[in-house]
């Protein structure tokens, strides 16, 4: 069956390090993977698509890579800020619809 | 623009009663998608429009549910009968391309069956 996971974790650290999600996924063969940010009470926002080509992406301070071989997506937070501190979710394109990871919690202390 | 709006943005109903979400999404997307969110289930797909035409709803859960989306600028999701197990916040969104494209979600509509 098709499964998604993120960290089971949610993830605590310092303003100012670089925080690093996991998304790993099987049985799927996605065109392209996206993160997206929640905060409560408040719907997903769209931050950043990777496409099978890809290697890396970037965006302001935020990186993300897709090795389709480990099938797995890593998310980077460089220089952390408690503005930073949310769930986000990973996301895979297949039948032509988006399936949705559970999230990883990052909550950044000042 | 506005982006996705969705109303009401909380519903308090007993169960047995109907209960209707309405979603309204940015003007020129084609795709429209309703997704439910729980603590146990996460974010799950229940119905994907594009141009107003229903593509998927296998993740509807039962006849309970039901979506409309009479134009290009309105839809509808509606329960009925209204179950305590339907308790969850339901999310509209809109994309300009397919169902695996970027989506841009409303604010969700928070909804407790008692």
């Amino acid at each position: 069956s098709q499964k998604i996971e993120q960290n089971s974790e949610a993830l605590n650290i310092q303003e100012g390090k670089t925080a690093t999600l996991t998304c790993n996924y099987t049985n799927y063969s996605p065109a392209y993977l996206q993160w997206y940010r929640q905060d409560p009470g408040r719907g997903p926002v769209f931050l950043l698509l990777i496409r099978e080509n890809e290697k890396e992406k970037r965006k302001e301070r935020l990186k993300v890579t897709f090795d389709t071989t480990l099938k797995q997506s890593l998310f980077h937070i460089t220089a952390s800020q408690p503005a930073d501190s949310a769930t986000y979710l990973c996301a895979l394109e297949g039948d032509y619809k988006l399936s949705f990871g559970a999230g990883t919690t990052v909550t950044v202390r000042a | 623009d506005a982006g996705v709006i969705q109303s009401p943005r909380h519903e308090v109903t007993e169960m047995g009663q109907e209960v209707t979400l309405r979603c309204k999404p940015i003007s020129g997307h084609n795709s429209l998608f309703w997704y439910r969110q729980t603590m146990m289930r996460g974010l799950e797909l229940l119905i994907y429009f594009n141009n107003n035409v229903p593509i998927d709803d296998s993740g509807m859960p039962e006849d309970r549910f039901s979506a409309k989306m009479p134009n290009a600028s309105f839809s509808t999701l509606k329960i009925q009968p209204s179950e305590p197990r339907d308790s969850a916040v339901y999310f509209c969104a809109s994309g300009p391309g397919g169902g695996g494209e970027t989506q841009y979600f409303g604010p969700g509509t928070r909804l407790l069956v008692l």
